[in-house]
Order: structure tokens, then C-alpha cells, then sequence
């Protein structure tokens, strides 16, 4: 595997429902994102892991949990989710989180019922 | 707060054309700029990075170029082909907080046969 991964690519889910997303960066980088891309909207910045340490957490709700483990994977946890929260979720990651370039995955497509 | 804006939101031209897309900014406060591409319903590739002490890259038929001052990128490509059809994205590297990536809405192209 190169660049950046993402698990599942699609996912439905109920409300009451719990699940995991996953991302693995097999870049050496050091810092790690979750976006959020909703239809018509910008890209939102949800969270920023630098050295697995979580250095931004942009107002999102605490239905959403992210988790990094280590410098190479990051998760989003996900628990009584709203139908709005629907969105294509994207993981990125740079060499840190200044000046370089940012590579993201492919994305995975979220449906909330 | 960072503004970031694309125009035009949609473009259509044909095979062969040379075209420009737009971006503008508020903040002039940047580490750098990215344009990425996104096909439908996927992720995003990084097409170019400008960093701010910089004013144009060039990566084969697309060149970026980037003012500073006055808070302005264009994406320049040259003979347009349909498989150049996608969403084109700019996003600035935000200097002041803690290297956030902002995103413009991205210009919707079709290049038809």
C-alpha cells in the first residue's frame, strides 16, 4: 500500500449505531486530519493530530471521537449519529503541520438513516 | 477569518482550450497554497503547492501562480483535454493557526470532446 488509505469506502449506518473509520498513512509523515465534505460546503477541518497528539479540534460534536494510536493510523469513532452528519469523510496527513504539502485518501462516503 | 473564494463555481469548454481558474483569499497570513483535483465522489490529488515566498510552480500542461499582496491564485491549463474534467480545489495554508488548511468551493470543469 502507498500514500494514504482509508477504510470502509462506503459505509451506511442507523442512528443508534457504532462505527469506526479508519486511515493509515504510509508516507512517514508526522501530522494527521480528518475532513469533513458535505454536498455544496467547503471541506471542514474536523481534527489535527501532530506526533499523535491532538492539536486542534475544530467545534465538532462529540458524537464524533477521533483516536491515533500511533503516527500512522488515525480513527474516527462514531456513535448516534444524525442524518446530516452524512458527508464524505477524508483522513490526510503531511510531514508536519506547517508548510508541506497535504495527501489525502480516498475518502469515505458516510449515510447516516 | 480566512475567506477563500472560486470562481467561476462551474466552467464547460472544448477539447483544446487553454483556460484559468481562479482563487482568492482575505488573509494574506500563509504558509502556502494548494490546488488539488477531485473526481466525482472521490478524493482529492494534490496538484501544485506554492509556498508564499513563491510566485508560480509548473507541473507538465498546469501552472500556478500566486500573489501574495493581493490575496490571489490562478490555475492555468493549457490545452484541455476531457480527461482534465473534475472539481479543481485551492486551499491556503493558514499561518496562524496551527497550519490549518482552508478551503475554497472548487470550480466544477467539463471539457467536452
Amino acid at each position: 500500500e502507498t500514500g494514504v488509505t482509508q477504510t470502509p469506502r462506503h459505509l451506511v449506518m442507523g442512528m443508534t449505531n457504532k462505527k469506526s473509520l479508519k486511515c493509515e498513512q504510509h508516507l512517514g509523515h508526522n501530522a494527521m486530519y480528518w475532513y469533513k465534505q458535505s454536498a455544496k460546503k467547503p471541506l471542514e477541518l474536523m481534527f489535527v493530530y501532530s506526533l499523535e497528539e491532538r492539536v486542534e479540534n475544530n467545534s465538532v460534536p462529540s458524537r464524533f471521537s477521533p483516536e491515533c494510536p500511533n503516527s500512522s493510523h488515525l480513527f474516527l469513532h462514531l456513535h448516534t449519529l444524525q442524518p446530516e452528519d452524512s458527508a464524505l469523510y477524508l483522513c490526510a496527513s503531511s510531514q508536519d503541520r506547517t508548510d508541506n504539502e497535504q495527501f489525502f485518501g480516498p475518502g469515505t462516503r458516510l449515510t447516516v438513516l | 477569518k480566512q475567506e477563500v473564494t472560486q470562481i467561476p463555481a462551474a466552467l464547460s469548454v472544448p477539447e483544446g482550450e487553454n483556460l484559468v481558474l481562479n482563487c482568492s483569499f482575505t488573509d494574506s497570513a500563509i504558509y502556502n497554497l494548494q490546488w488539488f483535483r477531485q473526481d466525482p465522489g472521490k478524493g482529492l490529488t494534490s496538484l501544485l503547492l506554492i509556498q508564499s515566498s513563491q510566485r508560480e510552480q509548473t507541473s507538465g500542461r498546469l501552472n500556478a501562480s500566486l500573489d501574495k499582496s493581493s490575496g490571489r491564485s490562478t490555475l492555468y491549463i493549457a490545452a484541455s483535454q476531457p480527461g482534465d474534467s473534475a472539481t479543481y480545489l485551492c486551499a491556503v495554508r493558514q499561518y496562524n493557526q496551527g497550519g490549518k488548511l482552508i478551503f475554497g468551493q472548487g470550480t466544477e470543469l467539463s471539457v467536452k470532446p
